[in-house]
């Protein structure tokens, strides 16, 4: 079956403990992303990458780092998270060929409280 | 930069009712446009797209328009069901970034 998966899907940590979140497709896309779900602001870009070790900031990437090692996995790393990163978070990939046109598969979410 | 509006909600409705949620945007360029939906728990899936002026997507009964005049992508159905209830997000794309509007969430009664 054609998925984004990501791990873990709830997380409750306290500041200042480094944390990843891995986001993994088996659909040899070469376009994913991150995203941060708030209320009223809808999903915020955090960053994305157009294919291995390509990654490029979105619109909300202080506090975030991300790596692009293999095709099919894009971890979010928080070195040093604080209470304004917790968050509903999503993974979403596409083909990268006409990015601007094609459609992007999420994943299931990963629900972030930083204590 | 590139933005996106969309109304406000929660919008609740009667089953069978007509729906429209607006869209508007800004943006340089010829952005594509895209309307995704959100069910309780689950990520984002998309409903509908479109990639140039006056491309109307259609999917599942909903359908929108480009309407690169306006600068809008409205969202339309004839009649809702109870299983459309969910959060619709309007989506603009130009490039390798996508922006989201806020989310309209949509309730149906039976």
């Amino acid at each position: 079956e054609a998925q984004v998966t990501q791990n873990p899907r709830y997380l409750i940590t306290v500041t200042g403990k480094k944390l990843t979140v891995t986001c993994s497709q088996n659909m040899n896309h070469e376009y994913m992303s991150w995203y941060r779900q708030d209320p009223g602001l809808g999903l915020r870009q955090i960053y994305y990458s157009m294919n291995v070790e390509v990654t490029d900031k979105g619109d909300v990437p202080e506090g975030y780092k991300v790596s692009r090692k293999e095709k099919r996995n894009f971890p979010l790393i928080l070195e040093s998270p604080s209470p304004n990163q917790t968050s509903l978070y999503f993974c979403a990939s596409s083909r990268a060929r006409d990015a601007h046109s094609n459609e992007q598969f999420f994943g299931p979410g990963t629900r972030l409280t930083v204590l | 930069g590139d933005s996106v509006t969309q109304m406000e909600g929660p919008v609740t409705l009667s089953e069978e009712a007509f729906l429209t949620i607006n869209c508007t945007y800004t943006a340089t360029g010829y952005p594509s446009l895209f309307w995704y939906v959100q069910y309780p728990g689950e990520g984002l899936q998309l409903l509908l797209k479109a990639t140039k002026a006056d491309d109307k997507g259609s999917n599942k009964g909903f359908e929108a328009t480009y309407r690169k005049e306006t600068t809008s992508f409205h969202l339309e159905k004839g009649s809702v069901q109870v299983s459309d209830s969910a959060v619709y997000f309007c989506a603009l794309s130009g490039g390798f970034k996508t922006i989201f509007g806020a989310g309209t969430r949509l309730f149906v009664k039976a």
